[in-house]
């Protein structure tokens, strides 16, 4: 079964950092096209970042030069690193699989794990 | 940037009634629109791609239409599961970016 699973969320301040993380079960992480896209509370969905199977990163103008994309090829895992938080990032993070032929949409998607940027 | 704007912001329907949900893009994004259903505290689930293809498993009581700028999301008889917000998403391809329109809740009359 194709699965994603997020952990790594939590409450930070103001200027802090996190690392979130995705462990993907049932296919690879470095075969496919991985994102974490967000959603603030209320809000609609906002795409975050793209890490490509030949491991081209690709931002949100929000998050360039504060987040990272990453992975981990041993363990199956995608990553992101955020630094410099700002309260504006509080939201649930999901990652997803782009679909692999035309990168035309998520599937299947995580569950979410929420960062709240707060004082 | 392509912008997607859905409408309406909220469809107050019944059980066995018909939705029909519109996105309207910017500029034209070909054939290239999915939907997504999402209810509260989970996440999205994919419902059509490529503007009128079902995911696996979505039955067919779903179905999407539209290419260029104007796309439909059409639920023929709402069943009380369906009941959710509705969002389409594109992709644009220089620089990569993927966006999303603002949602649309379908809630019971």
């Amino acid at each position: 079964e194709v699965q994603l699973v997020e952990s790594g969320g939590g409450l930070i301040q103001p200027g802090g950092s996190l690392r979130l993380s995705c462990a993907a079960s049932g296919f690879t992480v470095s075969s496919n096209y991985m994102s974490w896209v967000r959603q603030a509370p209320g809000k609609g969905l906002e795409w975050v970042s793209v890490i490509y199977s030949g491991g081209s990163t690709y931002y949100a103008d929000s998050v360039k030069g504060r987040f990272t994309i990453s992975r981990d090829n041993s363990k199956n895992t995608l990553y992101l690193q955020m630094n410099s938080l700002r309260a504006e990032d509080t939201a649930v993070y999901y990652c997803a699989r782009l679909a692999a032929a035309a990168l035309n949409w998520f599937d299947p998607w995580g569950q979410g794990t929420l960062v709240t940027v707060s004082s | 940037e392509i912008v997607l704007t859905q409408s309406p912001a909220t469809l107050s329907l019944s059980p066995g009634e018909r939705a029909t949900l519109s996105c309207r893009a910017s500029q034209s994004v070909s054939s290239y629109l999915a939907w997504y259903q999402q209810k509260p505290g989970q996440a999205p689930r994919l419902l059509i791609y490529d503007a009128s293809n079902r995911a696996t498993g979505i039955p067919a009581r779903f179905s999407g239409s539209g290419s260029g700028t104007d796309f439909t999301l059409t639920i023929s008889s709402l069943e009380p599961e369906d009941f959710a917000v509705y969002y389409c998403q594109q992709r644009s391809n220089w620089p990569p970016s993927w966006t999303f329109g603002q949602g649309t809740k379908v809630e019971i009359k």
